[in-house]
């Protein structure tokens, strides 16, 4: 079973400081998507990043950025000079190929860090 | 705003009771899941369709159920409400039921009195 593992539960950072959210997978697929999204206090769901399991290549956008390591099976996610806006709970998430028909797919959520930007 | 939409925003009901939850997807995609948050389980995966097809089942109780209508809206049922079925149910949507991103709605949020 696939699974995604985010250990720090809450995290408290003073405004301007960068912060690394952790997560770790478990798959048994050779070809997977790994997702990080937000959940700011409104509740809804925002989708920030989207990496493929056969491209480690780590980007920036912005003040985002993302390390991919496929050795470790990690994907840890990094906030340059954090803002209160900021403050949300952040999940991990793989996606998982399931039934047995063609296009079965699902995403498979950690539990969440909850990020509080301190001004 | 991420084009899925998701009515009601919230909805308050008692034991023993059916609700209807409505999730109309971004324009264009053809795939739907459903989701559930709650605090104990955290987010998880209910029943996803694609093209009015239902394509996977995950963690959903017999006692819900859902479709994708021909104008792929989509629609989840549920039935004999119980306490611990207060969570926040989340709608989201992809073009096609493959690894492409998933959308999500803004949730609605059920309370089971």
């Amino acid at each position: 079973a696939q699974k995604v593992t985010q250990a720090q539960t809450e995290i408290s950072v003073v405004e301007k400081e960068d912060v690394t959210l952790d997560c770790v997978y478990e798959t048994r697929d050779t070809t997977y998507y790994l997702f990080w999204y937000k959940q700011p206090p409104s509740g809804e769901l925002v989708f920030l990043i989207r990496r493929n399991s056969f491209d480690e290549q780590n980007e920036i956008s912005g003040r985002y950025s993302w390390n991919f390591q496929k050795s470790t099976s990690s994907f840890n996610f990094t906030i340059t000079a954090s803002q209160v806006v900021d403050s949300a709970v952040y999940f991990c998430a793989l996606s998982e190929a399931k039934g047995s028909g063609a296009g079965s797919y699902q995403l498979t959520f950690g539990k969440g860090t909850k990020l509080s930007v301190i001004p | 705003d991420s084009g899925v939409t998701q009515t009601p925003k919230h909805l308050i009901t008692a034991t023993g009771q059916r609700v209807t939850l409505r999730c109309s997807p971004r324009s264009g995609d053809l795939s739907v899941y459903w989701y559930q948050q709650s605090l104990d389980q955290g987010l998880q995966f209910l029943i996803q369709y694609y093209n009015g097809e239902e394509r996977a089942k995950g963690n959903i109780l017999e006692r819900f159920s859902a479709q994708q209508f021909p104008d792929l809206h989509s629609e989840l049922n549920l039935s004999s409400l119980e306490l611990g079925d207060s969570a926040l149910y989340f709608c989201a949507s992809s073009l096609y039921p493959s690894t492409d991103t998933q959308y999500f709605g803004p949730g609605t949020r059920l309370t089971v009195l």
